[in-house]
């Protein structure tokens, strides 16, 4: 079974320059959240959606990130103008339904590095 | 479940022993808790779950212990395998809710 694919596997790009990351969850998945893992903060949940609609975006650090899911198929998450202390590992994670007593299944991350 | 970052704890022992890895949560009102491994250059990987109403749940050589006096939670590790090592995390719902709140995970190491 195809688990939740993300895209990039690594970004690497400069300060000021828009930064694109994709997610593909689990067919039949209708969650997805969008979580930051770095050493200082540990895993932090940025922004989840139900059936494509954005439930939760009160982790999203400021007004440079933004997140859509234009279908249940494809989730983006956007950062304009990235900075430096933006770098970290971006994860996805789809669930079925609304989640309740089941696992988030996640995918193996983006590592964003802004020089 | 607030993280703290930089340093990690870390638990390591022997290949075959039995290892213990603690969580403490911080909502009583907490009905739903899931362990994941995450090892180097991965996502973290669902290993057993339990809810409020249980207070010990069996896997494949994993056992989850749940205390909810003392907000506590435990993962064992039966016969631990060099595979095994990994950053563990446990993470919390709390009632109704979608969101998962992690804890800020143990990095378990195996010494053969």
């Amino acid at each position: 079974d195809a688990g939740v694919i993300q895209s990039p596997r690594h970004e690497v790009t400069e300060m000021g320059q828009e930064v694109t990351l994709r997610c593909k969850p689990i067919s039949g998945h209708n969650s997805l959240f969008w979580y930051r893992q770095t050493m200082m903060r540990g895993l932090e949940l940025l922004i989840y959606f139900n059936n494509n609609v954005p439930i939760d975006d009160s982790g999203m650090p400021e007004d440079r990130f933004s997140a859509k899911m234009p279908n249940a198929s494809f989730s983006t998450l956007k950062i304009q103008p990235s900075e430096p202390r933006d770098s970290a590992v971006y994860f996805c994670a789809s669930i079925s339904g609304t989640g309740y007593d089941q696992p988030q299944h996640f995918g193996d991350g983006t590592r964003l590095s802004i020089l | 479940g607030e993280s703290v970052g930089l340093h990690l704890p870390t638990l390591s022992v022997q290949e075959g022993d039995n290892s213990i890895i603690n969580c403490a949560y911080s909502n009583s009102a907490s009905d739903y808790f899931i362990w994941y491994k995450q090892e180097s250059g991965k996502g973290p990987q669902f290993i057993i779950d339990i809810r409020s109403n249980m207070d010990k749940r069996q896997g494949q050589r994993v056992t989850v212990l749940l205390n909810k006096t003392v907000k506590h939670l435990s993962l064992q590790i039966a016969a631990t395998q060099p595979g095994d090592s990994a950053v563990y995390f446990c993470a919390e719902r709390g009632q109704g809710a979608q969101k998962l709140v992690f804890g800020q995970g143990t990095r378990l190491t195996i010494n053969p």
